[in-house]
């Protein structure tokens, strides 16, 4: 069975500094991996994938995740921190090669920037 | 393009009624899947429809259940509602073929009195 494990579910960085999530998975066929960003009181928005090929994924808003299969990890990374950055990330990852599509959420990690 | 859209956005409900959520899909997407976020149990998989057919289902019991359209727009229905269904609501559209993401919608926020 797939899982995904975030490790703290509160960070805090200052703003201008480095931001990293970090995200482990477990899965028995080649992942489909995802980073999604929630705001207070909406949905989830996509902030980068990684689905086959080039293992350093380059998302929106300057986030950028590398893929690593003999890590088991998909950390995500933001060289600077800016205060509209605060929000909930979530790791996700998803079996399509099943024709499920269903997602594996982790339990978040809620991140803080301080001024 | 319009994204996804869920209606209601808030809905308060009563111990033993039931409800129904509505979820309309990007426009060309097939898949709909639905989801439930609560603070103690997070982002949880409820079930999955395509092209019409439950292509999965997640470990809620059968006071839950959905369909979908020929339009592709999805509901849910929760019926018998009790306290512990109080959650986020989420909706996901993707194509539901190949390697596509899924774009949620805003939720829709049900609170159980």
């Amino acid at each position: 069975a797939q899982s995904v494990t975030q490790l703290g579910s509160h960070v805090s960085v200052s703003e201008g500094a480095l931001v990293l999530l970090r995200c482990n998975y477990s899965s028995s066929v080649p992942p489909y991996l995802f980073w999604y960003v929630q705001y207070p009181n909406q949905g989830l928005q996509l902030l980068l994938k990684y689905t086959t090929g080039a293992t350093l994924v380059k998302g929106i808003n300057g986030f950028e995740a590398e893929f690593k299969k003999s890590e088991t990890s998909f950390h995500l990374t933001k060289p600077s921190a800016h205060m509209s950055d605060a929000a909930e990330y979530f790791c996700a990852v998803s079996d399509v090669t099943s024709g499920t599509y269903k997602y594996i959420f982790g339990t978040g990690t809620r991140l803080k920037v301080l001024a | 393009k319009a994204g996804v859209t869920q209606t209601p956005r808030y809905l308060i409900k009563t111990r033993g009624q039931q409800v129904t959520l509505s979820c309309s899909p990007i426009s060309g997407h097939r898949s709909v899947s639905w989801y439930q976020q609560t603070p103690g149990q997070g982002l949880q998989f409820l079930f999955e429809y395509f092209s019409e057919t439950q292509r999965n289902k997640g470990n809620f019991p059968g006071r839950f259940s959905g369909r979908q359209f020929s339009n592709s727009r999805s509901e849910m229905n929760v019926s018998t509602l009790e306290l512990g269904d109080s959650a986020l609501y989420l909706c996901a559209s993707s194509f539901g073929t190949g390697n596509t993401e899924a774009f949620f919608g805003q939720g829709t926020r049900l609170t159980v009195v």
